[in-house]
């Protein structure tokens, strides 16, 4: 099925830096969302965009819904030990019938060495 | 406040066999989605519910059907499953079709 490009697809950085990934699609979304998913454990939503060019925090997490409604981006700053995991983009679609299906990116694996 | 749970946790069946997986929405939640997640690879979405009714499916045979009570929980049934069925299934409720999904644990179906 269908899915976004998500990059990169891991990342091994050591902790207090700072880290950046990103989504692209070939199709508009309605709103672009982020999710943390932990091994044996479903996806946890950390940050919902809704307006194209919307700049939004939650914490140490930055993320930015695209001017053409078609990418995103989520800075994580100064990482830290529990910020380990997978880190999912997910764009919701702007209309028809299956107007609130989420699309998925493949993940960006991410592992911080203390 | 509740979050979505899923049950049961794990589960082995065997190619041909029938299975149902159970969800509780979060409460205020009127939707709830299912997705598909293989091993490595992002949820794929199996169809949505709205207050009783099938509001969007994904690309997924009709062997993979659903229900919602007027509770707003639901199942996910899969007759005649086959190998590549194995997954972990997962549900999403959310407040509104629109609305940003909330998240089980998911069910982890092995298919011998």
């Amino acid at each position: 099925g269908q899915q976004l490009n998500q990059s990169p697809q891991s990342m091994f950085i050591q902790e207090g830096e700072d880290v950046s990934m990103n989504c692209t699609s070939s199709s508009i979304f309605n709103t672009w969302l982020w999710y943390k998913q932990d091994p044996g454990e479903g996806p946890v939503l950390l940050i919902a965009l809704y307006k194209a060019g919307e700049l939004t925090s939650n914490g140490r997490l930055t993320a930015q819904f695209g001017i053409t409604r078609k990418d995103s981006f989520l800075n994580i700053s100064a990482s830290i030990p529990s910020d380990v995991g997978i880190y999912f983009c997910a764009g919701q679609d702007a209309g028809g019938t299956s107007y609130g299906k989420l699309t998925f990116g493949q993940g960006t694996i991410l592992t911080v060495h203390p | 406040e509740t979050g979505v749970t899923q049950s049961p946790t794990h589960l082995i069946k065997t190619r041909g066999q029938q299975v149902t997986l159970r969800c509780s929405s979060q409460s205020g939640h009127n939707t709830v989605s299912w997705y598909q997640q293989a091993l490595g690879q992002g949820p794929q979405f199996i169809f949505q519910y709205y207050r009783e009714e099938e509001n969007g499916r994904g690309n997924f045979p009709p062997r993979f059907s659903g229900l919602q009570f007027p509770n707003y929980s639901s199942e996910l049934n899969v007759n005649a499953l086959e190998l590549d069925d194995s997954a972990l299934y997962l549900c999403a409720s959310s407040s509104d079709t629109d609305q940003p999904q909330h998240f089980g644990d998911g069910t982890r179906l092995s298919i011998l």
